[in-house]
């Protein structure tokens, strides 16, 4: 199976503009959750989707956004972007089931904001 | 916040020797997990350890679990250069809604000279 991909893998954006991110989990996986990675603040989890709902959300300023389609691929926004935002977005699937504890990760998009 | 702290948080060792990395956590877990991290990319999943479990073996890797203690422990035996990464452990109770959240220590950055 392939694993979970993330585009874009960089991007560069300037504060005050906005940005998507996409992810597309692994073939069967329903679940995809979004993280936030920082030097200061480490690894911070942004929210969970399961069939195309919201499950869970993190601490985040509304700010940060995201959506699952009907083919479980995902997509995180950040609108009215801040230098603290840049980081590393990393999403991971897990499968379903009580039992889904493992999560599997993409490789990440490094965003910067200048 | 952070729901686990690695100790130490960089460790440096001669290929061969062994690693171990210890991690606490503050509140009651259903299961603990270890992820990998190299250079700023994606977390691989290493082991799961259930909160019924003390001791659970992978490969080269040992994980211990003391829940009254709150505390697990990595080891990894044998290392090699490519062991050279980030070590997060991870821990998450389901939500009310059944979503799984994981949370992350700031992990112990492992050096494994050749």
């Amino acid at each position: 199976k392939a694993g979970v991909t993330q585009t874009p893998r960089y991007l560069i954006k300037t504060r005050g503009q906005q940005v998507t991110l996409s992810c597309s989990p692994i073939s069967g996986h329903r679940s995809v959750s979004w993280y936030q990675q920082t030097p200061g603040q480490g690894l911070q989890f942004l929210f969970e989707y399961f069939s195309e709902t919201q499950r869970n959300k993190g601490n985040f300023p509304g700010r940060f956004s995201g959506r699952q389609f009907s083919n479980s691929r995902s997509e995180m926004n950040v609108s009215t972007l801040e230098l603290g935002d840049s980081a590393l977005y990393l999403c991971a699937s897990s499968s379903t089931g009580i039992r889904s504890y493992e999560q599997y990760f993409g490789p990440g998009t490094r965003l910067t904001v200048t | 916040s952070q729901q686990g702290e690695e100790d130490p948080q960089a460790l440096s060792i001669q290929e061969g020797e062994n690693a171990t990395m210890n991690c606490s956590y503050k509140t009651s877990i259903n299961n603990l997990q270890w992820y990998r991290q190299n250079s700023g990319r994606g977390l691989v999943h290493l082991i799961l350890i259930r909160s019924n479990e003390r001791e659970k073996h992978s490969g080269r890797l040992r994980v211990t679990l003391d829940t009254s203690k709150k505390s697990s422990s990595l080891l990894i035996t044998a290392s090699r250069a490519a062991d050279t990464a980030s070590y997060f452990c991870a821990t998450g109770p389901y939500s009310g809604a059944g979503s799984y959240q994981l949370t992350f220590g700031k992990g112990t950055k492992l050096s494994v000279i050749p």
